[in-house]
């Protein structure tokens, strides 16, 4: 089946720094890629939304200019946390779909864990 | 606004037995597609199965089925002769109507014995 990758699977950041988590998709081309935040033992949810070569769709309440999202390609997509706080620490998941999945499906990569000390 | 609720935060099942776990939903769309996904300790979210709502038929993929109930917006999954392999979290989901985009519930952790 498809794979979704994502650098790095664990994080570790000083308070005021910047981190970038990578997701790609390795064996097809993502049109449409999604950004989803988990903390312990809770659900995911929604951050963004970011079609190849547009600017992201940010869902209510996410800060656009502390995670930055760009879709340079189809086949990555970059999650930039910008001054990172310890509130922010998170687990943070990628997915992808392509045309050729039924409605709804997604393809989800493993998650990167941050950690802001 | 839709919401996707799981009131079984655990559940737990016996080896080669069967388990139902719950998923209600709210929303004002009549058409629309569910999905229940399992997250396995490896963290990686696997579609498990997925439901159109102007089906009727209940979905069914070899040992999990669900129990579709478009008038009482009710959406359970059975995992039937359970298999160590199922222990997992479960999330239930919801698809907004005319976007990809996907709303999870809280997940239900099930734990398989041996």
């Amino acid at each position: 089946g498809a794979v979704v990758s994502q650098h790095p699977s664990w994080v570790i950041c000083k308070s005021g720094t910047s981190v970038k988590i990578e997701c790609r998709s390795l064996d097809f081309q993502a049109t449409t890629m999604f950004w989803y935040r988990q903390f312990p033992k809770q659900s995911l949810m929604l951050m963004a939304t970011s079609n190849e070569g547009s600017k992201a769709t940010y869902e209510q309440g996410v800060e656009k200019d502390k995670f930055l999202i760009n879709h340079a390609s189809l086949t990555l997509s970059t999650l930039t946390v910008t001054s990172a706080h310890p509130e922010d620490s998170s687990f943070y998941i990628c997915s992808a779909r392509d045309r050729t999945l039924a409605e709804g499906e997604q393809y989800f990569g493993p998650g990167t864990r941050l950690t802001v000390t | 606004a839709q919401t996707v609720t799981q009131s079984q935060p655990e559940m737990s099942v016996q080896e080669a037995e069967t388990v139902t776990l719950s998923c209600t939903y709210d929303t004002s769309e009549s058409d629309y597609y569910l999905f229940w996904y399992k997250q396995p300790p490896s963290r990686q979210m696997i579609l498990v199965i997925r439901q159109e709502a102007y089906k009727q038929q209940n979905a069914t993929e070899n040992r999990f089925s669900v129990n579709f109930q478009k008038a009482a917006k009710s959406f359970s999954l059975k995992i039937s002769d359970s298999q160590l392999g199922d222990a997992a979290m479960y999330f239930c989901a919801y698809k907004i109507y005319n976007t990809d985009k996907l709303i999870f519930g809280t997940g239900t952790r099930l734990q398989v014995f041996p």
